[in-house]
């Protein structure tokens, strides 16, 4: 199966400093990955659509300046959360798709434990 | 608006019983249905795929199943075992491609030695 790893895997920060998380994609090249939020004891939130060299696309209520995407390879995306407050403290996934004619099946990362102070 | 429920929120049994999670979605024109275990604090590792022409998954002691026209599936666990404690993630996938998945909202299990 797929590899997906993540890091880091639990950062501390400041309020107000800005964290970068990273999405590896180590088995294949992935043009699309997704990046998801995980509150305590709730379902994983989809935040945005990462796509390889263009713009990501990100859902409702998700502010784009906020959480700003890179997806500058085939193997790599990243999210960076600037100037973090207590309330984006949360779990974040990142999760790929193999190719388009796939089972469809999605793999995902370790997760990244954010905790802003 | 495409909605996943699982029920229960919560399950605690002995070692050794055979358990049935159940999830259900609101709209049955699904890709494909996926279930997940997410242990605490971790990622999530894919368990069973079931694409929508299917009716069923097995992989071991587990046994997914795929009711789409009803809008429901079940994840049966066989003689389960203390490191089966997770929680179980039910997720569909609407379109082929690459579209994402909508998740409900997991049970929790606890198998008790």
């Amino acid at each position: 199966g797929a590899v997906v790893s993540q890091h880091p895997s639990r950062v501390i920060c400041k309020s107000g400093t800005s964290v970068k998380i990273e999405c590896r994609s180590l088995d294949f090249q992935a043009t699309t990955m997704f990046w998801y939020r995980q509150f305590p004891k709730q379902s994983l939130m989809l935040m945005a659509t990462s796509n390889e060299g263009s713009k990501a696309t990100y859902e409702q209520g998700v502010e784009k300046d906020k959480f700003l995407i890179n997806h500058a390879s085939l193997t790599l995306s990243t999210l960076t959360v600037t100037s973090a407050h207590p309330e984006d403290s949360s779990f974040y996934i990142c999760s790929v798709a193999k190719t388009l004619t796939d089972t469809g099946e999605l793999f995902f990362g370790e997760g990244s434990r954010l905790t802003v102070l | 608006k495409q909605e996943v429920t699982q029920i229960p929120a919560a399950l605690s049994v002995p070692e050794g019983e055979n358990l049935v999670l159940n999830c259900s979605f609101t709209d049955s024109a699904i890709y494909n249905l996926q279930w997940f275990r997410q242990d605490p604090g971790k990622g999530l590792t894919s368990l069973l795929l079931i694409q929508s022409s299917q009716r069923e998954q097995t992989s071991g002691r587990l046994n997914a199943s795929l009711d789409k026209s009803s809008g429901r599936s079940t994840l049966y666990i066989a003689a389960s075992q203390p490191g089966d404690s997770a929680t179980y993630l039910c997720a569909v996938k609407l379109h082929s491609g690459y579209s994402t998945l909508t998740f409900g909202k997991g049970t929790m299990l606890l198998v008790s030695p």
